[in-house]
């Protein structure tokens, strides 16, 4: 079975600052793996998304992250954010066709 | 891209009463769609997995008898919260996978309150 720990619950940060989100996972088996984002009272919405081959993947609105299997890692960078990207994001492990997210983290941009 | 669409996004029942929550695959068909629920400032936990024209697949400590999934056709799956709770409040989200795609589709949520 697998597992998700999104490292930091909260992250502020200023406008145009970057911003990393750490997420690490346990998976006795390969597996996809994913971030979403989340705005108020909204579902989520798909970021990027690693299934095999470069280890960086680059996703939508300037994200990327990066697959780093012997740490079992998966964390999110921006090199500059702005304040629409004030939300909460969800890393996420797909196996046997099944999601399992992490705790999230709510990424506070501030002017 | 793949739409998933979640009606409603909001409603409020009074308690003991049964609300049903809709979610369509507007362009493509989903074999099998899943079922969330997510508390406030959490994560979102797996409920079900729906299937189909067969039975639901619920995740340990999920009454199915209280969380009623039908899914009668490849484009369509409902959850129905029977005589609902204080509770049961919520928010409930439904995603589905499109066929040759490893990411997920997510509908945009139901607020439920019941009161």
């Amino acid at each position: 079975a697998q597992s998700v720990t999104q490292l930091d619950s909260q992250v502020p940060v200023f406008e145009e600052a970057p911003v990393e989100l750490r997420c690490n996972y346990s998976s006795s088996v390969s597996v996809y793996l994913f971030w979403y984002v989340q705005y108020p009272n909204q579902g989520l919405q798909l970021l990027l998304k690693y299934l095999s081959g470069s280890t960086l993947v680059k996703g939508i609105n300037g994200f990327e992250a990066e697959f780093n299997k012997s740490q079992t890692s998966f964390h999110l960078r921006k090199p500059s954010v702005h304040i629409s990207d004030t939300a909460e994001y969800f890393c996420a492990v797909s196996e046997d066709y099944k999601l399992s997210f992490g705790a999230g983290t709510t990424v506070t941009v501030r002017a | 891209g793949a739409v998933v669409s979640q009606h409603p996004s909001r409603v409020i029942c009074k308690s003991g009463t049964s609300v049903k929550i809709e979610c369509r695959s507007l362009d493509f068909q989903a074999t099998t769609m899943f079922w969330y629920r997510q508390f406030p400032k959490k994560s979102l936990m797996l409920m079900a997995t729906s299937n189909e024209g067969s039975k639901a697949t619920y995740e340990q400590g999920v009454e199915k008898d209280k969380f009623l999934i039908n899914h009668a056709s490849l484009t369509l799956s409902t959850l129905t919260v029977t005589s609902a709770h204080p509770e049961d409040s919520s928010f409930y989200i439904c995603s589905a996978r499109p066929p040759g795609d490893y990411g997920y589709t997510f509908g945009s949520g139901t607020r439920l309150t019941v009161v």
